[in-house]
């Protein structure tokens, strides 16, 4: 099975712009969340996606939003970019079921704001 | 303000011996746990879990013991090789895991000498 694919692998933005990162999760699995990594924070949750309805939100501003389509694939997006949104964007996707279900990470989507 | 980098502990094991990588998590409620491996440009690779009702669990040259008395995860890595240096994150989740929503620790970085 293919893991979870993230795109862009590298992205340079300027502050003030806007950005939109891609997730395909494994196949089969429904539930899609994305995390912020910095040094300063470590990993961060920002919210969770499962069957296309937003299942759980982290503390972040709502600057920071996402959407999850019909074939799962998630897709998340920061407006007003800010110099502290530098970090390391990671997508996890699991089958979201009961009892326990270990995230499958991606490799992330290191985003620069200049 | 600046951000100041997460200082992570660092444990330092020659080759071929074990390792034990220890983890203080926070919520008692917490009944979901999982320990990640995380190597340089990559994002965290799935290694073990465990529910509460466990003490011991068994890998693949891994073990995860749990303590729930203490609130207190270990990792321990048999026969350590050069390919598991990388940085090492336990996560818990308090929600019957049935959520991408984890809360990670802050990492130890494992250091193995040849």
């Amino acid at each position: 099975k293919a893991g979870v694919t993230q795109t862009p692998r590298y992205l340079i933005k300027t502050r003030g712009q806007q950005v939109t990162l891609s997730c395909s999760p494994i196949s089969g699995h429904r539930s899609v969340s994305w995390y912020q990594q910095t040094p300063g924070q470590g990993l961060q949750f920002l919210f969770e996606y499962f069957s296309e309805t937003q299942r759980n939100k982290g503390n972040f501003p709502g600057r920071f939003s996402g959407r999850q389509f019909s074939n799962s694939r998630s897709e998340m997006n920061v407006s007003t970019l800010e110099l502290g949104d530098s970090a390391l964007y990671l997508c996890a996707s699991s089958t979201g079921g009961q009892g326990g279900s270990p995230l499958h990470f991606g490799n992330g989507t290191r985003l620069t704001v200049t | 303000g600046e951000s100041v980098g997460l200082h992570l502990p660092t444990l330092s094991v020659q080759e071929g011996d074990n390792s034990i990588i220890n983890c203080a998590y926070s919520n008692s409620a917490s009944d979901y746990f999982i320990w990640y491996k995380q190597e340089s440009g990559k994002g965290p690779q799935f290694i073990i879990d465990i529910r509460s009702n466990m003490d011991k669990r068994q890998g693949q040259r891994v073990t995860v013991l749990l303590n729930k008395t203490v609130k207190h995860l270990s990792l321990q890595i048999a026969a350590t090789q050069p390919g598991d240096s990388a940085v090492y994150f336990c996560a818990e989740t308090p929600w019957a895991g049935n959520t991408g929503k984890l809360i990670f620790g802050q990492g130890t970085t494992l250091q193995v000498k040849p």
